[in-house]
């Protein structure tokens, strides 16, 4: 079993759509966790990055982290055409240097 | 100012060649990370630079894979023997601070290895 476990099956939303996606992991010594954002054919981009519990909130992203389920979740609200790329959960144990990545999740924006 | 940066973008090699991978980071940036992401998978890491001291290479697949960073700015990632399982994108990434300090990385665009 991997440590994060992200569900890889590609989504397909019509614009203005809310889009959520989700991670679960197995190891509790987790704290810190992100979001990034990958277009095809570049590197990752840095969306959310959130420590511990609770939620964060920029702009037309939410990420919600719940340590107690070992679940973690994106939300995209208003989504846009430009929105569609692969979103990549990520997350790291205090003092570590690598960061343990999902498969990602291949979003489409429909216009 | 400028991002991560790294070359070659694309790179065919014959099983059995050498190839050399290069990144440079956002300066002044401490940490230095490389990751190798197979077609359709999330990154996996491969080793973590403080500076220019190599203090995790546990990622390594084998020891056909070394890398170093000798100034502690530019890293270059060195496969000997290439095989077809090394085929992926290699992925360098860097964080302002040492780790355990900032998490955040930020990624280059990667290099295409396609070993046939």
């Amino acid at each position: 079993q991997k440590e994060v476990e992200q569900d890889p099956g590609p989504l397909s939303v019509p614009e203005g759509a809310i889009v959520s996606l989700n991670c679960t992991y197995s190891n509790s010594a987790f704290q810190y966790f992100m979001w990034y954002r990958q277009y095809s054919r570049k590197g990752p981009e840095l969306l959310m990055y959130t420590y511990s519990s609770g939620n964060k909130e920029d702009g037309r992203f939410t990420a919600q982290v719940d340590k107690s389920s070992k679940y973690i979740s994106l939300f995209i609200r208003d989504s846009q055409p430009s929105d569609s790329a692969t979103y990549l959960c990520a997350m790291t144990v205090y003092g570590n240097n690598r960061l343990a990545f999902g498969k990602g999740n291949q979003v489409v924006v429909i216009p | 100012g400028a991002g991560v940066s790294q070359s070659p973008r694309y790179k065919v090699a014959k099983r059995g060649q050498d190839v050399a991978l290069r990144c440079d980071p956002i300066s002044g940036h401490v940490s230095l990370f490389w990751y190798q992401q197979a077609l359709g998978q999330g990154p996996e890491f491969l080793t973590y630079f403080q500076n220019e001291a190599q203090l995790d290479k546990s990622g390594l697949p084998s020891d056909r894979f070394f890398a170093e960073r000798p100034e502690g700015s530019v890293s270059t990632l060195k496969i000997q023997r290439t095989q077809q399982e090394d085929s992926a994108v290699y992925l360098c990434a860097s964080s302002l601070a040492a780790s355990g300090i900032s998490y955040e990385q930020y990624f280059g665009p990667g290099t295409r290895l396609t070993v046939t």
